[in-house]
């Protein structure tokens, strides 16, 4: 049973370009979380998605970062016109389908880095 | 005040020392608290979850003191592989995961 995927690992961008990361979570489980992590800090929750559906996106900056979770393939993060404030490390992580207070499985991560 | 606190260390001690370390939280509606631990570059995977009446797994235990809003982590008899970071999590409640709230880690560096 694969864990949690994530790619790339590692995502080199110049400012003003596009990011896509990739997360397919693990098999059986139909939520997804995208944190971020800048270096020396904490995570901090971005989305919360489920199937064809965003749950919850309190995290996610208004502007240029988007995500989505389709029905079929894994989920994606969009960032647009990048900036260098945008590097930072990425973490998707999933869970199964009971809901909150239940572990949260990590992928291991992109690593973002802006020109 | 951070909805979640924890000394970010260094914790630095010898192989075979017990070393604790504490995360404060403000919200006392908080239901679920874990501590993940953290390698270098790494994902956060779970260690354990903190129950109520207190929990162990061999070497490690983790506490909750609700009246103080902290809970701790206790490791005895470090060994190295025990360097990394810890974060401790807390979930107000079965609500929105977007409170769900990780601390900033605690570094503990184990030296032979």
């Amino acid at each position: 049973n694969a864990g949690v995927m994530q790619n790339p690992r590692h995502l080199v961008r110049r400012r003003g370009q596009e990011a896509r990361l990739r997360c397919s979570p693990m098999k059986g489980h139909s939520h997804v979380y995208w944190y971020r992590q800048l270096p020396e800090e904490g995570l901090k929750f971005m989305v919360y998605l489920q199937k064809e559906n965003i749950i919850d996106e309190s995290g996610m900056p208004k502007e240029r970062f988007s995500a989505e979770f389709p029905k079929e393939g894994p989920s994606i993060l969009r960032i647009q016109q990048v900036v260098r404030g945008d590097s930072a490390a990425y973490f998707c992580a999933s869970s199964p389908a009971t809901g909150d207070g239940n572990e949260q499985f990590f992928g291991p991560g992109t690593r973002l880095t802006v020109l | 005040r951070k909805e979640v606190e924890q000394d970010p260390g260094p914790f630095n001690v010898p192989e075979g020392a017990t070393v604790a370390f504490n995360c404060t939280y403000s919200n006392s509606a908080s239901q679920s608290f874990f501590w993940y631990r953290q390698d270098c570059r790494k994902e956060p995977k779970l260690l354990m979850s903190v129950y109520s009446s207190g929990n162990e797994d061999g070497r490690f235990t983790a506490q909750l003191n609700r009246a103080s809003q902290y809970i701790s982590l206790l490791i005895r008899d470090s060994k190295l592989s025990d360097s990394a970071t810890y974060l401790c999590v807390v979930i107000p409640g079965y609500s929105s995961a977007s409170k769900i709230i990780f601390g900033s880690g605690t570094r503990l560096s184990i030296r032979p």
